[in-house]
């Protein structure tokens, strides 16, 4: 079955610990985006990639990072530096160039603790 | 900077009724809109969409409503059930394909 896995469903962070929220997709999709859903703000953009080694910063990248080393993995870096990281994290993809839907993985639920 | 801006933020139907949610863009770039579906703990999954050369797109008992002039879309369910109680996020995306998303609408249909 193809489709976008993100692990682990649910994660506890203690305050100034980095932590990796993985992405993994088998849709042989180039673009591949990260977004950051609080509760009545909807979703906002954190970093996004269109090939492998490359990737651009999206509307609230601060205290996030990323790496694109292969095309079907695109993980996610919450860093020490992110103020406020309880959300839910959402990992799509998408075929690159084309007015085509976005597929979504069922989220990663952080918490501090 | 909000560039899409969905109303209202919760929305009660009974069982039958339509529900309308409207959504207001500002990017003039934007070419695809968007309707996402999200159940609670899930990922959103999309629903509908259209493209500014179009008024209107009909699937099922979904329609979306497009006003290219008002800069304006919005989706109708028709014949509203239970099982449509969900999260619903319209969304526009210009030629960097990167979507931009209202902050959606909580829409719960009373059986």
């Amino acid at each position: 079955d193809g489709g976008i896995t993100q692990s682990p469903k649910y994660l506890f962070r203690k305050e100034g610990q980095n932590v990796t929220l993985s992405c993994e997709q088998n849709l042989n999709h180039d673009a591949m985006y990260w977004y950051r859903q609080d509760p009545g703000q909807g979703l906002r953009l954190i970093y996004y990639s269109q090939i492998v080694n490359d990737f651009q910063k999206g509307d609230i990248a601060e205290g996030y990072s990323v790496s694109r080393e292969k095309k079907e993995s695109f993980p996610l870096t919450v860093t020490s530096a992110q103020k406020n990281p309880t959300a839910f994290y959402l990992c799509a993809s998408s075929l690159q160039g084309q007015i085509t839907e976005a597929f979504f993985g069922q989220g990663t639920r952080l918490t501090v603790v | 900077q909000q560039q899409v801006k969905q109303s209202p933020q919760s929305l009660i139907v009974q069982k039958g009724g339509i529900s309308i949610i409207n959504c207001a863009y500002e990017n003039t770039a934007f070419d695809y809109f968007p309707w996402y579906q999200q159940f609670p703990g899930k990922g959103p999954a999309l629903l509908i969409a259209i493209r500014p050369d179009v008024s209107e797109k009909k699937e099922g008992r979904f329609t979306i409503s497009f006003n290219k002039s008002a800069k304006q879309f919005s989706l109708h369910i028709m014949d509203s059930q239970p099982g449509d109680s969900a999260t619903y996020f319209c969304a526009g995306s210009g030629s960097a394909r990167q979507l931009t998303f209202g902050s959606g609408t909580q829409l719960t249909v009373l059986p």
